[in-house]
């Protein structure tokens, strides 16, 4: 079993959708969690935090679950340049950081 | 600002050869990481270092060595390249622990390999 594992995808929705990731860790000693995203042929890019209490960021809602061990990413009315792929991020503190696969996601017209 | 500095962005190895991929972060950050990225694959951990003098293996670090003489620099040597080697590798690095929430991770530009 993975370490991370995420939505395998693809998702494809229409504009103005609303799609939500989940993505599982199997560490307990996970310590920081995050979502970053990942445009083709581009490096990652940090899209946010995520913490107990939940974060929000305009459009995008990140939560964490340490009992069951998940997190999630909401994207609310969804734009065409949100098309990409999401990864979600464990980090340790013991230096080491693990990524899901990601999951793909297009938003059509 | 520079950030994280990778070298050279593309490669072409014939099989057996070796190689140096160079990584340079200005940030003064204590974690360093490399992955290795396939085609519709996520990042898979080849070996990171905490610190300068520390290194550890990842989850495929076979066929790679690192070392970390120096805080900023952080090497990735190919020993005898194979094909199943031809891949996207992305160097990263962060300030220190994992528990704080401001420890972003940031990447560089990715180099990309191919062995034939």
């Amino acid at each position: 079993r993975k370490e991370v594992e995420q939505d395998p995808g693809p998702f494809n929705v229409p504009e103005g959708a609303t799609v939500a990731f989940n993505c599982t860790y199997s560490n307990s000693a996970s310590q920081s969690f995050f979502w970053y995203r990942q445009d083709c042929r581009k490096e990652p890019k940090l899209l946010m935090s995520v913490y107990s209490s939940g974060n929000e960021d305009g459009r995008f809602t990140a939560q964490l679950n340490r009992a069951s061990q998940y997190i999630s990413l909401l994207i609310r009315d969804s734009k065409l340049s949100d098309s990409a792929t999401y990864l979600c991020v464990v980090l340790t503190n013991a230096g080491k950081s693990t990524f899901g696969d990601g999951t793909t996601l297009t938003v059509k017209p | 600002n520079a950030g994280v500095t990778q070298t050279p962005k593309f490669q072409v190895l014939k099989t057996g050869q070796s190689m140096t991929l160079q990584c340079a972060q200005d940030m003064n950050h204590e974690y360093m990481s490399w992955y290795r990225q396939d085609p519709g694959m996520g990042l898979r951990l080849i070996h990171y270092s905490v610190g300068a003098g520390i290194t550890d293996q990842g989850e495929v670090p076979n066929g790679y060595n690192v070392s970390r003489s120096t805080t900023e620099d952080f090497p990735l040597r190919l020993l005898s390249a194979a094909p199943s080697q031809t891949s996207v590798y992305f160097c990263a690095s962060r300030q220190g622990p994992g528990w704080s929430s401001g420890n972003t991770i940031y990447f560089g530009e990715g180099s990309w390999l191919t062995v034939v």
